[in-house]
């Protein structure tokens, strides 16, 4: 059974911290590994990775996947108080592009 | 791009009621949609796969009686929920994968619709 675990399950940092989480994965047929984030309302797409070594970045966002470990890692620095969320790691693997979700990271921003 | 949209985002109703849930790919053809169930500090977990024209794939535990399925064309799949108690009432979220050819592509979410039933 395909399985996704994030750490750490919670978070709480200053303003202009940076941070890293975690995200680790078991999967037969491993295709992509995603990473969204969750304010109030459903996911918004971050980053899609494929692709181990390759760092993919968006501003203050960047991610990397390391498939000979079977994880990754979701970095943000000069973390703001928008950046309050829960993060989740998906796995995308199997011929029906389904994702299996970890439980996600509640990140809380303090100013 | 890349937009979802779901319909309603709040549905309050009694108990014994049937509940239909919209999701609509606005700007992109979705050859498969997908339709998941979030309770509170918890994950997405997924329900069905639904692939137009045909019938949805539901996952392990999921009664597809209950939850009826149903993606007519490239940009709409409705979610059923028959004769709704207490215990249906959660947070369901809807999201699309776009028709497109070469290799895996993310799945972009509805805003979700919070079900409560009394």
């Amino acid at each position: 059974e395909d399985k996704v675990v994030q750490s750490p399950l919670s978070l709480v940092v200053h303003e202009g911290d940076t941070v890293t989480l975690n995200c680790s994965y078991e999967v037969t047929n491993f295709r992509s590994l995603l990473w969204y984030k969750q304010e109030k309302k459903a996911p918004t797409f971050l980053f899609m990775l494929t692709s181990s070594g390759i760092e993919k970045k968006s501003g203050r966002l960047s991610s990397i996947l390391d498939k000979k470990e079977l994880s990754s890692i979701l970095n943000i620095t000069a973390t703001q108080t928008g950046d309050s969320a829960i993060y989740l790691c998906a796995m995308g693997g199997g011929s029906n592009y389904k994702l299996t979700f970890g439980k996600g990271t509640l990140l809380t921003v303090n100013p | 791009g890349a937009v979802v949209s779901q319909h309603p985002s709040r549905v309050i109703c009694k108990s014994g009621t049937s509940v239909k849930i919209e999701c609509r790919s606005l700007d992109f053809q979705a050859t498969t949609m997908f339709w998941y169930r979030q309770f509170p500090k918890q994950s997405l977990m997924l329900m069905a796969t639904s692939n137009e024209g045909s019938k949805a794939t539901y996952e392990q535990g999921v009664e597809k009686d209950k939850f009826l399925i149903n993606h007519a064309s490239l940009t709409l799949s409705t979610l059923t929920v028959t004769s709704a108690h207490p215990e249906d009432s959660s947070f369901y979220i809807c999201s699309a994968r776009e028709r497109r050819t070469g290799g895996f592509q993310p799945q972009h979410f509805g805003d979700g619709t919070r079900l409560s039933i009394l």
